[in-house]
């Protein structure tokens, strides 16, 4: 399977825990991005990488949130001290420079009790 | 402020019938145009796109239109089948934007055999 992984698929968690998910791209793509959906919404960018360097941050990214991708090829998304209004899915997609279509992953399901 | 507009939540179908899904958008920076489906509890997947420069795109039983002085573009899917049933979402990225991709709310399709 060559497309975008996530792990885990499911994460519950108590409040104020830390929580962090993984993203494998699809291997080629030099991009790669994080966005979150709630019910009844579209999904809302986040954060975006191209190779190792992070580029760009929406406002949606409070403190408690970091994301790296330390070698240009999987990242990781962390989340301290988890508050309920995070549960969310967690959707990573990936992306080659200059072409505008991103390809998602399963994403992970995060419910914060 | 929604710059990516999808004003029917739902739409139901009868099988072998054209499915018409509609998306509006405020943003005259956006220049590329995606559409999604998205089964419950999974990723979306990518269907279909049309850049700015063009007013039609075909992809088998896809069609997407794109009225630029109505910001508005359309998904048509001929003939539908009960395996399109999902939710179908409209995307959008902006020139000059570093590609993260602005998402409507989505539209609830539903194929009735």
């Amino acid at each position: 399977d060559t497309g975008v992984s996530q792990d885990p698929r499911h994460k519950i968690t108590k409040r104020g825990q830390n929580v962090t998910f993984r993203c494998d791209p699809i291997s080629e793509h030099n991009r790669l991005y994080w966005y979150r959906q709630t019910l009844g919404q579209g999904p809302e960018f986040l954060t975006y990488f191209q190779n190792e360097a992070q580029l760009e941050k929406s406002r949606l990214l409070s403190d408690r949130f970091s994301a790296e991708r330390p070698k240009g090829s999987f990242s990781t998304l962390e989340i301290q001290r988890t508050e309920q209004g995070d549960s969310a899915m967690y959707l990573c997609a990936s992306s080659l420079v200059g072409v505008g279509t991103q390809y998602f992953g399963p994403g992970t399901r995060l419910t914060v009790l | 402020d929604q710059q990516v507009k999808q004003n029917s939540p739902s739409l139901s179908v009868q099988e072998g019938r054209i499915s018409i899904l509609n998306c509006d958008y405020t943003n005259s920076m956006f220049d590329y145009f995606l559409w999604y489906k998205k089964y419950p509890a999974e990723g979306p997947t990518f269907l279909i796109s049309i850049s700015s420069i063009k007013d039609k795109n075909e992809d088998g039983r896809f069609t997407v239109f794109l009225n630029k002085s109505a910001k508005h573009l359309s998904l048509h899917i001929v003939p539908s089948q009960p395996g399109d049933s999902a939710v179908y979402f409209c995307a959008a990225s902006a020139r000059g934007s570093q590609g993260n991709l602005i998402f409507g709310k989505g539209t609830k399709l539903s194929v009735k055999p």
